[in-house]
């Protein structure tokens, strides 16, 4: 059973466009809800997260629009860059120490 | 580095052999936690520690899986009677209950069951 559900697979998108990706969960009691970035090789680092008490967070260029009614959340990257050009995963948690449950990750090319 | 870090990075083994990994977790970092990757996929959870306590285990952690952190700082897990199924990426995160959400992944351990 996928509890967080994420979209597009891969998204071609060109220098200083608008990347997004978008995520669907199914659990409520989901209380935390990060972004991460992994390149090839490495393992995935914290991009950016939201509570649900929020609507919108930004830090720099990556902003995450958050609805809960809809239980949809949503990463937007201004301004892409090439060096952006990585697999994105969002996920959830339930409590302050629960495990992560991911969704199935967005591959992003940025074209220079 | 005092990031989490995790050893050997890349482990190339025979079907039916065991096999064992370790990862080292940031200093004064009570959570550790262990993830399988799949390729084209997102990481999914294995087991936690708090300290050196087990504390949950997922469905998907085998008999042949079993994991420790004898005095609540580094973590091995062991795969006993490797599969070729079992060929993945195995990363460790660690986490600071008292003062942040974040979980930090290592590096990751790519595991080849040929």
């Amino acid at each position: 059973q996928q509890q967080v559900k994420q979209s597009p697979q891969s998204l071609i998108v060109q220098k200083g466009g608008i990347s997004i990706i978008n995520c669907a969960y199914e659990n409520t009691a989901f209380d935390y809800f990060p972004w991460y970035q992994q390149f090839p090789g490495k393992g995935p680092a914290l991009l950016i997260a939201i509570r649900p008490d929020v609507s919108e967070k930004k830090e720099g260029r990556f902003t995450i629009s958050f609805n809960k009614s809809a239980k949809q959340f949503s990463l937007h990257i201004m301004d892409s860059q090439p060096g952006d050009s990585a697999t994105y995963f969002c996920a959830a948690r339930k409590s302050s120490g629960d495990k992560l449950t991911f969704g199935t990750g967005t591959r992003l090319a940025v074209r220079p | 580095d005092t990031g989490v870090s995790q050893d050997p990075r890349h482990k190339i083994t025979k079907r039916g052999q065991n096999v064992t990994f370790r990862c080292d977790p940031i200093s004064e970092h009570n959570r550790l936690y262990w993830y399988r990757q799949t390729l084209g996929q997102g990481p999914e959870f294995l087991t936690y520690f708090q300290n050196e306590a087990q504390l949950e285990k997922s469905r998907l952690l085998s008999d042949r899986f079993s994991a420790e952190r004898p005095k609540g700082s580094f973590s091995t897990l062991e795969i006993q009677r490797t599969e070729q199924g079992d060929s993945a990426m195995y990363l460790c995160a660690s986490q600071r209950l008292a003062d942040s959400h974040e979980q930090y992944f290592g590096p990751g351990t790519r595991l080849t069951v040929t």
